[in-house]
Order: C-alpha cells, then sequence, then structure tokens
C-alpha cells in the first residue's frame, strides 16, 4: 500500500519569502491533517480537513499560513511570508475516517534563514 | 485547555531494562489513545491504540499500553528493551466528539548495548 507523499523534503527559504508544501494521502482517506513539529517538540496540529471541509484550524496562523484541499483528496500548505520561527518540519497524515489510525508521511523540513 | 502530557523528556536505559513512559491526557470526554514512535530517519508510525474494551493494548514489538480512565492515563510498556527501540515516542489522544489528534511533547528513548 503507498504511504501519505510529501514534497519537497527539504527547503530553506529567506525568511519574508513564500514556501508551499504539497501531500498526497492514502487513496480513500477522507481525513487529512498539516502538522507543524519544532525540533524538541510533539507535533502541532495546524490544519485538520474532512474530504475538502475544514475540520479544525484554530492553530493555524491565518496571517501567514494557508491550506487548501481541493476535491478532497490532494492538499497544500503555505506560508506566504516566512518567519524565523517557522522553521521546523511539517508533517501531513491522513486517515480513514476522524478518530481513526493516522497515517504519516516523512515530512518536509523547512529552514528559513 | 484539553492536553497531553508526557512525563520524561529523555530515557536513557541499558539493554534488557524494563521501560515505562507515561502519559496524562486532560480531556473530559471519551478519547481514542494512540502511542506512535519515530525511528530514527523515519516517519511516525503507530505502536499501538486504544478505542474501547480491554483496557491492556498490545502493539507491535513487544510493547504494551493500559489505559486507567480514573487517573487519564494510557502508559506504554515493555517488559525488556532493545537497542532497536532506540527512538522518540509520542502519545496522542483525540476526543470521540472532536476528532481533534494532540500529541504530546515526546520522550527519546536511548537503550545502551
Amino acid at each position: 500500500e503507498a504511504g501519505v507523499a510529501q514534497s519537497p523534503r527539504y527547503k530553506i527559504i529567506e525568511k519574508r519569502q513564500s514556501v508551499a508544501f504539497w501531500c498526497n494521502p492514502i487513496s480513500g482517506h477522507a481525513t487529512l491533517y498539516w502538522y507543524q513539529q519544532i525540533l524538541g517538540q510533539g507535533p502541532k496540529l495546524l490544519i485538520q480537513f474532512q474530504n475538502n471541509g475544514v475540520v479544525d484550524d484554530s492553530q493555524l496562523p491565518k496571517d501567514r499560513f494557508s491550506a487548501e484541499r481541493l476535491k478532497g483528496v490532494d492538499s497544500t500548505l503555505k506560508i506566504q511570508p516566512a518567519k524565523l520561527e517557522d522553521s521546523a518540519v511539517y508533517l501531513c497524515a491522513s486517515s480513514f475516517a476522524q478518530g481513526t489510525e493516522a497515517f504519516f508521511g516523512q515530512g518536509t523540513r523547512l529552514t528559513v534563514v | 485547555a484539553q492536553s497531553v502530557s508526557q512525563h520524561n523528556h529523555h530515557v536513557i536505559l541499558s539493554e534488557a531494562a524494563s521501560l515505562e513512559l507515561g502519559c496524562n491526557y486532560s480531556y473530559g470526554g471519551t478519547v481514542n489513545l494512540f502511542w506512535y514512535v519515530q525511528y530514527p530517519g523515519q516517519h511516525l508510525q503507530l505502536l499501538l491504540k486504544y478505542f474501547s474494551g480491554d483496557p491492556l493494548v498490545k502493539g507491535i514489538k513487544g510493547f504494551e499500553a493500559e489505559f486507567i480512565k480514573s487517573k487519564f492515563s494510557f502508559n506504554l510498556r515493555k517488559p525488556s528493551v532493545q537497542w532497536s527501540d532506540t527512538a522518540e515516542y509520542f502519545c496522542a489522544v483525540n476526543l470521540i466528539n472532536g476528532y481533534k489528534l494532540s500529541f504530546g511533547a515526546g520522550t527519546t528513548e536511548t537503550v545502551r548495548a
């Protein structure tokens, strides 16, 4: 079974630049999550989709972060403009339904300089 | 506020020693509980999960966890660790009603040969 695919794996940008991450969940999974994991901390949920609708985005910094899941499959997460404190690993995960086991991708390591 | 607490930030053990990692949560409703593991260079993987039924659940690689509802705890155990168990371990919880999957800060376990 193919896992959750994320790209790119690594990204280095200067502060105030914009960046986008892409996620392709496991086929048939209705729920998609984006997490931010800062070094030494646990994953922090940024946004959760159920199909193409947003279930929770209470911790998404909406002044600079945006995410979409068109057609209820692939998703993109964008940061514009980036700040130094956005340096982190951005994880995408998917699950068959809300409350069931989440499967994670390899993550995108973002460094903002 | 809802939270997931992991008691130990870093644990160092010798091979064959027993392991117990603590996890407590502050949600008041019915929850699903998970332990995830992240081996060096790999993505987050599910170790075990509890949805309902027997509060003692068994996972992969000899790990088990016990759900104690009265203590809001879901501690992870392994009777005899191996060098290959060196990894970071995360407890995760979601509320049945809310489905938001929240993680603890993680515990890094180092097993010395």
